[in-house]
């Protein structure tokens, strides 16, 4: 699986658009991006994912670029329960079902 | 996406006893699910792999003889922490996979073991 840089932490106000990017240079071409999210004391929430067409649903919006070698989740109106620590992670399907490694994450702060 | 249920969510136990936590798939059939244990201020680190009716798939580093897993039907997987140390104390959450085609996972809501 591709390896994925994030930012350790960012800050977004409530109510604004809160976007976290993500860096998979060395993604490849069966490989898939996940977004999940573990808010403190919490089993980790799925959020979004997508292979190279940009996604929506009702928590969110991912943007691949067009090389997919990064990505940016966008939460479109942050509120203070969207403060968690937030997850890209890049695997292939090719293996089937196979565990999810987590690296360190973004932690997103909503300011009041 | 899929609702799963740990049980207990907070466990205390004495050094060397044994203790068992359950991981539930309340609205779907899970023919995999998995089981991570997280450390203070660390990410999640997959454990193994447990699949229906067949034996667990463990992680390197990981005894099997110590981190029991019996996932006998496709709706409950059970994890034993046997003769608990103090270094065991963690956050142990179990996922089950997805159904879609890419295998998204959905995770429990996490069970916190404190070995005294």
């Amino acid at each position: 699986d591709a390896k994925t840089t994030q930012p350790p932490s960012m800050d977004c106000a409530e109510g604004r658009a809160a976007n976290l990017p993500c860096n998979h240079s060395t993604i490849s071409g069966n490989e898939y991006v996940y977004w999940y999210r573990q808010i403190h004391s919490q089993g980790p929430q799925y959020i979004i994912h997508g292979l190279k067409n940009n996604e929506t649903n009702e928590m969110a919006s991912l943007i691949i670029t067009e090389d997919r070698k990064s990505s940016t989740l966008i939460l479109p109106h942050a509120t203070l329960r969207d403060t968690a620590v937030y997850y890209c992670i890049v695997r292939g399907t090719g293996g089937g079902a196979d565990g999810l490694t987590f690296g360190k994450g973004t932690h997103l702060i909503i300011q009041p | 996406g899929a609702v799963v249920s740990q049980h207990p969510s907070r466990v205390i136990c004495k050094s060397g006893t044994s203790v068992k936590i359950e991981c539930r798939s309340l609205d779907f059939q899970a023919t995999t699910m998995f089981w991570y244990r997280q450390f203070p201020k660390k990410s999640l680190m997959l454990m193994a792999t447990s699949n229906e009716g067949s034996k667990a798939t463990y992680e390197q580093g990981v005894e099997k003889d110590k981190f029991l897993i019996n996932h006998a039907s496709l709706t409950l997987s059970t994890l034993t922490v046997t003769s608990a140390h103090p270094e065991d104390s963690s956050f142990y959450i179990c996922s089950v996979m997805g159904q879609g085609i890419s295998y998204e996972q959905y995770f429990g809501p996490g069970t916190r073991l404190t070995v005294t």
